[in-house]
């Protein structure tokens, strides 16, 4: 399995701030995916992230407010921008390896007051 | 469309007792299928997968799940339960892109209790 860590491992934030969260994985990966989960709540994919191309969001996701880095094949950023007491959640970022498997990190717990 | 269902929200067992996590999921063609647990204020950890072959997977920490096809479902057993065990389960289907798994699919969950 992948090592995954993700900075920060919890933050509270002001509403109307952004707040980056980092990705690092052990290996060079080629997929990488943020999730959101939000409280009580099941695990929703945010964007695919693929080095070299742009990210890919699902329904319900736009660019917008939550941009996407994925500047090589071990790293990638999500940020959470303009936030409101509503984007509180924990966010996941998860890459494959063996095509097949997602592996994640130990998410980011967001706290917007 | 794809979906993922878990019926039971919560579930208390006594420890020592056998588990079974019930898992139902729609999707078009072969699935990928994933069991996650998720300890209090920790990560995803990944229990045991199912993509082809033997219909019975096992996987870490004494799990189990049996893949049936004819009923939609990969329910999670383990035959005797530990106090440790307590967390939140997930089932989850992958997206089968040409051998890839890209996005998955999580159900809502099951909450574990374990009793003394």
């Amino acid at each position: 399995s992948a090592v995954i860590s993700q900075k920060p491992s919890r933050d509270i934030c002001q509403r109307g701030t952004s707040l980056t969260i980092q990705c690092q994985v052990d290996s060079q990966v080629t997929m990488m995916f943020w999730y959101r989960q939000q409280p009580g709540q099941s695990l929703t994919l945010i964007a695919t992230a693929n080095q070299g191309s742009e990210a890919t969001y699902e329904s319900g996701f736009v660019i917008d407010k939550f941009p996407i880095s994925r500047p090589n094949l071990t790293f990638s950023t999500l940020t959470v921008s303009n936030m409101s007491p509503e984007d509180s959640s924990i966010y996941l970022c998860s890459t494959t390896l063996g095509a097949e498997t997602q592996y994640f990190g130990p998410g980011t717990r967001l706290l917007v007051l | 469309a794809q979906s993922v269902t878990q019926p039971d929200i919560h579930i208390t067992v006594s420890e020592g007792a056998s588990l079974e996590l019930r898992c139902n999921y729609s999707y078009g063609a072969t699935p990928y299928l994933f069991w996650y647990v998720q300890s209090p204020g920790q990560g995803l950890q990944l229990l045991l997968k199912y993509f082809s072959g033997d219909t019975l997977v096992q996987g870490i920490k004494g799990f189990e799940a049996e893949f049936k096809r004819s009923q939609s479902s990969f329910n999670l057993r383990k035959p005797s339960v530990h106090w440790s065990d307590a967390a939140e389960y997930f089932c989850a289907v992958g997206e089968n892109y040409g051998g890839a798994t890209n996005k998955l699919i999580f159900g809502t969950g099951t909450l574990l209790a374990v009793q003394p």
